[in-house]
C-alpha cells in the first residue's frame, strides 16, 4: 500500500475554506484516493473518493493532479462540528481495499 | 439498508484472560469484513480482513486471531491477553463500492 503524508494538523475559523493536501508519491495505476473523517470514539466515516482530476461530493471536494502523486481535500464553509481527524489513503484492489490509516490532519475549527 | 453490530460497547479484563469480539452485519451479503485497532493516541491499524467465508488475512503478527463462521459474521478472539491488546476495536464491512462502514467499535481495557 502507497504511503501517505499529511500535516499533523490545522486550525481554521468558523466558515472559512479548508484546504488539506496529503501526498503518495508511491500511488500505483490501480489505486484510489480516498478520505475519511474520525470524531472522538467513533468510528470513520467515509467522505469521499477519487481517482485523478476532481470530485465533489454534497460534503466536500477533492482534487487529484495528473500525476496522481498529490491530493487535496477541499472542505467549504467550516462550521465548529467538522473539528474531526481527517485520513487520507490509498486504495489498492489487490490487499481486498483494506485500509491503511496513518495519524490523519487533526482539523480544529474555533468561532 | 445496511447495519453493523458490534459487541460489547465496553468491556475490562485481566491480562492472560480469553476474548472473543463479535461483529455482524445485516442488509448485504457477501461482504468484505474487516478488524481495526486504535491504540490510545494513535491512528487505526488494521488486523484482519475478509473476503468470504473462512477466508482471513492477517497484516500484524499478533496474539490475535479472527474468524468468519457465517457470511456476515466476523470474530475476534486470542487465547490471552497482554496489556498492549487494550484499544478500540473496529470492525467494518465493505460492499461493491470502496468506501468502507465502521461499526459503533468495542473499548477493551486490559488490566
Amino acid at each position: 500500500l502507497a504511503k501517505t503524508t499529511q500535516p499533523i494538523s490545522m486550525d481554521s475559523y468558523e466558515g472559512q475554506e479548508v484546504n488539506i493536501t496529503c501526498s503518495h508519491n508511491n500511488i500505483a495505476t490501480n489505486d484510489y484516493i480516498t478520505w475519511y473523517q474520525q470524531f472522538p470514539s467513533q468510528g470513520p466515516r467515509f467522505i469521499i473518493q477519487g481517482y485523478k482530476t476532481k470530485v465533489t461530493n454534497e460534503v466536500a471536494s477533492l482534487f487529484i493532479p495528473a500525476d496522481r502523486k498529490s491530493s487535496t481535500l477541499s472542505l467549504p464553509r467550516v462550521s465548529l462540528s467538522d473539528t474531526a481527524v481527517y485520513y487520507c489513503l490509498v486504495v489498492a484492489s489487490n490487499s481486498g481495499y483494506a485500509l491503511n490509516f496513518g495519524k490523519g490532519t487533526s482539523l480544529l475549527v474555533t468561532p | 439498508s445496511q447495519t453493523i453490530h458490534q459487541w460489547p460497547a465496553t468491556l475490562v479484563q485481566p491480562v492472560g484472560s480469553p476474548l472473543s469480539l463479535e461483529c455482524t452485519v445485516e442488509g448485504t451479503s457477501n461482504p468484505n469484513l474487516y478488524w481495526y485497532r486504535q491504540a490510545a493516541g494513535r491512528g487505526l491499524q488494521l488486523l484482519f480482513y475478509s473476503v468470504g467465508i473462512g477466508q482471513i488475512s492477517s497484516e500484524v503478527p499478533q496474539n490475535l486471531s479472527a474468524s468468519r463462521p457465517q457470511d456476515r459474521q466476523f470474530i475476534l478472539s486470542s487465547k490471552k491477553l497482554l496489556l498492549s491488546d487494550s484499544g478500540f476495536y473496529l470492525c467494518a464491512w465493505r460492499g461493491t463500492r470502496i468506501e468502507q462502514f465502521f461499526g459503533p467499535g468495542t473499548r477493551l481495557t486490559v488490566l
